[in-house]
């Protein structure tokens, strides 16, 4: 089956720090991926949805300026959180959704990284 | 804005019931998508339903979807304490990207 592998899976550091996410798609080409934020308890809230070469699309309310998305291969995206704050401390998770061969687009299921939990202290 | 909605919100049974998980959603979509997600971990795929189908099957699970009510149901047989896990509902309308319910966390007791 498809994988998605993301780095870190947890993270802890000081207020003020920028923090980087990657999300890599293992054995298939991810032409769009999805960055989600998820409370304890709570739902997955789409962040933003990023295609391969092109920028990414935020979610209303979300600041592109705070969460950098880069999708810089069909294989790779990253997040960085700059300047992190303890409000920031979420549990992240990315997925990957490939293109497909007969199936269209839209009826291609989401694969999910194991997400990273962020601790900003 | 939530488009799947579970219900219930928690459900507890013993090992080797049938668990039950229901999701309402509001407007026309392409497919509806069942995950589970393990407490600290990513989700997991488990079954797409497209908009053209009512009923489908994988090992132990079976959805079904009825498009004219905007539901689903994701029904679990002969459950498993491995199975205790939250179980979500996506929809994906249109633009390619899904959207979740709040998720119905299940709870196997052996």
């Amino acid at each position: 089956g498809a994988v998605v592998s993301q780095h870190p899976s947890w993270v802890i550091c000081k207020s003020g720090t920028s923090v980087k996410i990657e999300c890599r798609s293992l054995d298939f080409q991810a032409t769009t991926m999805f960055w989600y934020r998820q409370f304890p308890k709570q739902s997955l809230m789409l962040m933003a949805t990023s295609n391969e070469g092109s920028k990414a699309t935020y979610e209303q309310g979300v600041e592109k300026d705070k969460f950098l998305i880069n999708h810089a291969s069909l294989t790779l995206s990253t997040l960085t959180v700059t300047s992190a704050h303890p409000e920031d401390s979420s549990f992240y998770i990315c997925s990957a959704r490939g293109a497909g061969r007969r199936q269209h687009y839209s009826n291609q299921p989401q694969h999910f990284g194991d997400g990273t939990r962020l601790s900003i202290l | 804005s939530q488009q799947g909605e579970e219900d219930p919100q928690a459900l507890s049974i013993q090992e080797g019931e049938n668990a039950t998980m229901n999701c309402s959603y509001k407007t026309s979509i392409n497919n509806l998508q069942w995950y589970r997600q393990n407490s600290g971990r990513g989700l997991v795929h488990l079954i797409l339903i497209r908009s053209n189908e009512r009923e489908k099957h994988s090992g132990r699970l079976r959805v079904t979807l009825d498009t004219s009510k905007k539901s689903s149901s994701l029904l679990i047989t002969a459950s498993r304490a491995a199975d205790t896990a939250s179980y979500f509902c996506a929809t994906d309308p249109s633009a390619g990207k899904s959207t979740f319910g709040d998720g119905t966390t299940l709870t196997v007791k052996p």
